[in-house]
């Protein structure tokens, strides 16, 4: 299908590495956090999520990290995978308000 | 998690012309939100779909372009009004399941092209 984020800075990993896509947000109610991927012809797809009472938070292969101190926002991802290859959006939200989404970043995954 | 299709998933119209696209979800939501994701962009809230009452439009975003009907808890449509070439994007549909701050489900998305 015809991708999403042309224009979106990208990572380029080597299979097996591990990837860090990093995110600033500018809100600094923000108080919920969360992790997209999108592939290609999709919507985006829940990965983790993570509220500010937290700073770390992991799943399964992936772990995200949340600095409130500087408004930084990291998703990790250890021994990416090519099926790992997409675009990674990271989002926030205040209280009850809606998800704002962030720029995205498209991850590569070389073999 | 919720289970969301979209109708159409892609569709090529005409300048001038209105395209409705619909939303069906499979369990009952209070909320649905729809997005804008433009060619190369991050999503952009349009509006906030409320059962039983009008749509909440984000700034930039106006009814008279985007009328949003919400009939019930399970189903939404977002019509695209009197078409130009910069409407062509992909338009998503989300719910989110519970009460505050909890995760966002998308549709796979309505990619348009206006020629």
């Amino acid at each position: 299908g015809e991708s999403v984020g042309l224009h979106l800075p990208t990572l380029s990993v080597q299979e097996g590495d591990n990837s860090i896509i990093n995110c600033a947000y500018s809100n600094s109610a923000s108080d919920y956090f969360i992790w997209y991927k999108q592939e290609s012809g999709k919507g985006p797809q829940f990965i983790i999520d993570i509220r500010s009472n937290m700073d770390k938070r992991q799943g399964q292969r992936v772990t995200v990290l949340l600095n409130k101190t500087v408004k930084h926002l990291s998703l990790q991802i250890a021994a990416t995978q090519p099926g790992d290859s997409a675009v990674y959006f990271c989002a926030e939200s205040s209280g009850n308000t809606p998800l704002v989404f962030g720029k995205g970043t498209r991850l590569s995954v070389i073999a | 998690s919720a289970v969301i299709s979209q109708k159409p998933s892609r569709d090529i119209c005409q300048r001038g012309t209105s395209l409705t696209i619909q939303c069906q979800v499979d369990s009952q939501v209070t909320m649905m939100f729809w997005y804008r994701q433009q060619p190369g962009q991050s999503l952009t809230l349009i509006a906030t779909a409320n059962q039983g009452s009008e749509a909440t439009y984000e700034s930039g975003f106006v009814i008279d372009k985007f009328p949003i009907s919400r009939p019930n808890l399970t189903f939404s449509t977002l019509t695209v009004s009197n078409m130009s070439p910069e409407d062509s994007s992909i338009y998503l549909c989300s719910v989110e399941k519970g009460a505050v701050n909890t995760e966002a489900f998308f549709g796979q998305g309505t990619r348009l092209t206006v020629v």
